[in-house]
């Protein structure tokens, strides 16, 4: 079974720049998140989708990331325009849902922002 | 709000030795997951161990188990034979089900555990 694939796995950008971020779920998985991981902290959800639909975006900057779902699989979130406090880790994770409540998560984005 | 704390920052433990990582949670909640994800250096996150809290049996897989304490809303993680690979950074997760219908974590701020040759 393949996992959740995520690209770039690297990113760097100057500030007041704009990025973007690809996921891959695992298939079937029909929840997908992200999360930002800053460095020593744990995992933080951004968004959280149900099939195509937003779930839980309250923690979203809104202001400057947005996410989209096409077609309830693949996913991407960008930056817009991104600040210095924007470097850390992204996540994307996914999970099947119902009685299978466990996450499987990607390699992550490392993105740095100078 | 649910809140998921890790009190140890950073520990080590010699190889082949018994290392217990601690996890405290708070909650209203009466049902609700418990886990602990592992992450290694290559970031890769990837599941430890899950625990149902309307189980009373503690979870054990392999060398890894839990001591689940409902009532003190604790939930420690015991790795057995700590082996050289098992250096990583380890989060526990408390999960829910959310008003939406779909399952809400919340990830404490991680023990960073290295094993010792």
């Amino acid at each position: 079974e393949a996992g959740v694939a995520q690209s770039p796995r690297y990113k760097i950008i100057e500030k007041r720049q704009s990025v973007a971020f690809w996921c891959n779920p695992i298939s079937g998985h029909a929840t997908l998140y992200w999360y930002q991981q800053i460095l020593g902290q744990g995992p933080k959800l951004l968004i959280q989708f149900q099939n195509n639909g937003v779930v839980d975006d309250s923690q979203l900057p809104k202001d400057r990331f947005s996410a989209e779902r096409l077609k309830g699989v693949d996913s991407t979130l960008k930056i817009q325009p991104a600040k210095l406090e924007d470097s850390a880790v992204y996540l994307c994770a996914s999970s099947l849902g119902v009685s299978r409540v466990e996450q499987y998560f990607g390699p992550g984005t490392r993105l740095t922002v100078t | 709000a649910q809140t998921v704390t890790q009190s140890q920052p950073e520990m080590s433990v010699q190889e082949a030795e018994t290392v217990t990582l601690s996890c405290t949670y708070d909650t209203s909640e009466n049902n609700y997951y418990l886990f602990w994800y592992k992450q290694p250096p290559s970031r890769q996150m990837i599941l430890v161990i899950r625990q149902e809290a309307y189980k009373q049996q503690n979870a054990t897989e392999n060398r890894f188990s839990v001591n689940f304490q409902k009532a003190a809303k604790s939930f420690s993680l015991k790795i057995s034979d700590s082996q050289l690979g098992d250096t990583a950074m380890y989060f526990c997760a408390f999960m829910k089900l959310a008003s939406s219908g779909t399952y809400k974590y919340i990830f404490g701020t991680g023990t960073r555990l290295k094993v010792l040759a």
